[in-house]
């Protein structure tokens, strides 16, 4: 059982280039996240996706696009990077369900982006 | 308006203390969870503690609980005994409801600590 699991791990990326960072579970949750971290910000939501087949934007949304592959597969696309995109990237996922009930997300390890 | 508010940006504390992390929130909604995570250098977000905004008593896991006060909107953090291994940043996080199924947390900036022996 992994988890949440990301790739990569850290990437360089010259401004104007485009990528993809992606995120898998393995929990079968229905629930999936994009956050973006930045020093003295605290975490912020990109995209999310709260069940297979939908995705909605969160607070940051500007400069990124997201595809939900199927249930395990939460994809963040970068088309044209900025150096404002410099962050720490993180992917989470939930079971969803009912609001009122708990619901804990599990986090990915990160992707430290950096762009020049 | 910033929903979770963290006015500690550092604390320090000697080991086996015990220190008092804060964390005040804003919501108009009546049902709510309150999450605190823990970072530490490596990165990596581990999850604490929670308490849901029906729960009548105050969270407790381990050497971690959550001191709830609804009235005032804080939910802070206490950690007993303090270890060297806490040092870490703290997050207070809130998700509001109702929700479209999709659970996103709203996170603080974040409190840095730091254990000394």
């Amino acid at each position: 059982n992994a988890g949440v699991t990301q790739t990569p791990k850290f990437q360089v990326l010259k401004t104007g280039q485009s990528m993809t960072l992606q995120c898998a579970q393995d929990m079968n949750h229905n629930s999936m996240y994009w956050y973006r971290q930045d020093p003295g910000m605290g975490l912020r939501l990109i995209y999310y996706s709260a069940s297979e087949g939908t995705t909605d934007k969160g607070e940051v949304p500007n400069g990124y696009n997201v595809s939900r592959l199927n249930k395990r597969e939460f994809s963040l696309r970068l088309e044209s990077a900025a150096p404002s995109q410099t962050s720490v990237y993180f992917c989470a996922s939930t079971t969803g369900g009912l609001a009122g009930s708990y619901n804990e997300q599990f986090f990915g390890p990160g992707t430290r982006l950096t762009v020049l | 308006a910033q929903k979770i508010t963290q006015t500690q940006p550092g604390m320090f504390v000697q080991e086996k203390e015990a220190v008092t992390l804060d964390c005040t929130y804003d919501t108009s909604d009546q049902s709510y969870g309150l999450f605190w995570y823990k970072q530490p250098s490596s990165g990596e977000m581990i999850f604490l503690i929670y308490q849901g905004s029906y729960d009548e008593q105050n969270a407790t896991e381990g050497r971690y609980s959550l001191n709830f006060q609804k009235a005032r909107k804080s939910a802070n953090l206490v950690i007993s005994a303090s270890q060297l291994g806490d040092s870490a940043m703290y997050f207070c996080a809130m998700r509001e409801f109702p929700n479209q199924a999709g659970t996103a947390l709203i996170f603080g900036k974040g409190t840095t600590l730091s254990v000394s022996s």
